[in-house]
């Protein structure tokens, strides 16, 4: 079955805090996706990696850094965390190519606040 | 650019009756499009795609979906609600060949008793 896992459902941090947070699939894929998700706006996508040490920007990367070191994990990471990051984060992968490669696969999302 | 709207930011339904939930987009190229459903505190969980062929696809739940290339739509439908459809539901596309989704801004749908 098809799993992607994140390491921490609810999070608090402070202000200018580093923040780190992974995401884990155990699909093989080779895209790996970060979006965030606020009420009204839908999901926007952070950053995208379609390979280990390989990454694109987003929509929405500002603030953000993001690292793939294996295959199977993909950081996302704010550098000084502010309160206007509060928000969702949703990671999810997906197949480079093949038939499967349109469906993404989502995690159970990291309810991040920043005090 | 390519975007996605759905124009209801709620849909109130009553159960056993018909549900429509509508998603419009603008691609340029050929779109694949998606419904992905969210519950509460969950991440989005995949319902049906669209890539080629049949207009009408059919997915998870008892939900379809058609797709109208005329009118760039693809709303989801299900003929008879039920109370735990009640949920958060995202319309997305992607353009062949390129690997970025795009999602609209969801749709809380309410079934209610």
């Amino acid at each position: 079955d098809v799993k992607v896992t994140q390491s921490s459902r609810y999070l608090v941090k402070r202000t200018g805090e580093k923040v780190f947070l992974e995401c884990v699939q155990d699909m093989d894929h080779e895209n790996m996706f970060w979006y965030r998700q606020d009420p009204g706006l839908g999901l926007r996508l952070i950053y995208f990696s379609y390979d280990v040490k390989m990454k694109e920007k987003g929509d929405i990367p500002e603030g953000y850094s993001v690292s793939r070191e294996k295959k199977e994990r993909f950081s996302l990471i704010l550098e000084s965390a502010s309160t206007n990051q509060t928000s969702m984060y949703l990671c999810a992968s997906s197949l480079l190519g093949g038939v499967g490669q349109e469906t993404q696969y989502f995690g159970p999302g990291t309810r991040l606040l920043v005090l | 650019a390519q975007s996605v709207a759905q124009p209801e930011d709620q849909v109130n339904v009553a159960e056993g009756n018909p549900l429509t939930v509508k998603c419009t987009y603008s691609v340029s190229g050929n779109p694949y499009l998606f419904w992905y459903v969210q519950y509460p505190n969950r991440g989005l969980q995949f319902l049906l795609k669209y890539i080629t062929g049949d207009n009408l696809v059919k997915g998870s739940y008892g939900f379809e979906a058609e797709f109208n290339k005329s009118q760039t739509s693809f709303h989801l439908k299900k003929p008879s609600a039920l109370v735990s459809d009640s949920a958060l539901y995202f319309c997305a596309v992607r353009v062949y060949n390129f690997n970025k989704f795009y999602f609209g801004s969801g749709t809380k749908l309410n079934v209610k008793p």
